[in-house]
């Protein structure tokens, strides 16, 4: 299978512990997406990176928060300390290097329960 | 700023029936990109079409189309005699399409279509 790859699946984590979702971008895709549904909601953006470089961080919030892509392994979404407010389905979407005029491929996303 | 409106929270039909998702959007860019997805119970996202700002053009695949105004600032989806699997949540979205974009989605808030036997 050659999607975006994400783990876990399911998360739960008690309120002060540190949250971390993996996103592995389709074969030959160098830009990743993270996106955050709150329950009953759309998908929200939080955050665009390519290889090694945050492009844009606008949707992220401000504490907690934070992302990666390493030059090699899978982009990390971390939070840190997180509230019940944080139990949401986290998606990551991939595309290829130009993607103004690409659909992005999501994975399955990781369910996020706090306990 | 961009913003889809998808002002159809839930919709219900019986199996069989024609039903159209409504979608309209906002954005000051003249190049742009118009994107339905699929998020059926098992929760995942199912890409659908995508369709750009300079191609009108209405399209059907199978018993799905899609017409794309842009004098009314829509893009609407049509299942034509909808079966019981067509139940979920769909999503429209538009990404902008100018030289300084990071190509980021921005999602409308979904309709929930049911669709019974």
């Amino acid at each position: 299978n050659a999607g975006v790859m994400q783990n876990p699946r399911h998360l739960v984590r008690r309120r002060g512990q540190e949250a971390r979702l993996r996103c592995s971008p389709m074969k030959g895709h160098s830009h990743v997406y993270w996106y955050r549904q709150l329950p009953e909601e759309g998908l929200k953006f939080m955050v665009y990176l390519q290889k090694e470089n945050i492009i844009d961080e606008s949707g992220m919030p401000k504490e907690r928060f934070s992302a990666e892509f390493p030059k090699e392994g899978p982009s990390i979404l971390r939070i840190q300390q997180v509230v019940r407010g944080d139990s949401a389905a986290y998606f990551c979407a991939s595309s290829p290097a130009d993607s103004r005029n690409q659909p992005q491929h999501f994975g399955d996303g990781t369910r996020l329960s706090i306990l | 700023a961009q913003k889809v409106t998808q002002a159809q929270t839930e919709i219900s039909v019986v199996e069989k029936e024609d039903v159209t998702l409504d979608c309209v959007y906002e954005t000051r860019d003249t190049t742009y990109y118009l994107f339905w997805y699929k998020q059926p119970p098992s929760g995942e996202l199912v890409f659908l079409i995508r369709r750009n700002s300079f191609d009108e053009q209405n399209e059907i695949s199978g018993r799905y189309s899609w017409n794309f105004q842009k004098s009314t600032s829509s893009f609407n989806f049509t299942i034509t005699a909808s079966q019981v699997v067509d139940s979920a949540v769909y999503f429209c979205a538009i990404r902008e399409g100018g030289s300084s974009n990071t190509g980021k989605l921005i999602f409308g808030q979904g309709t929930t279509l049911q669709v019974k036997p």
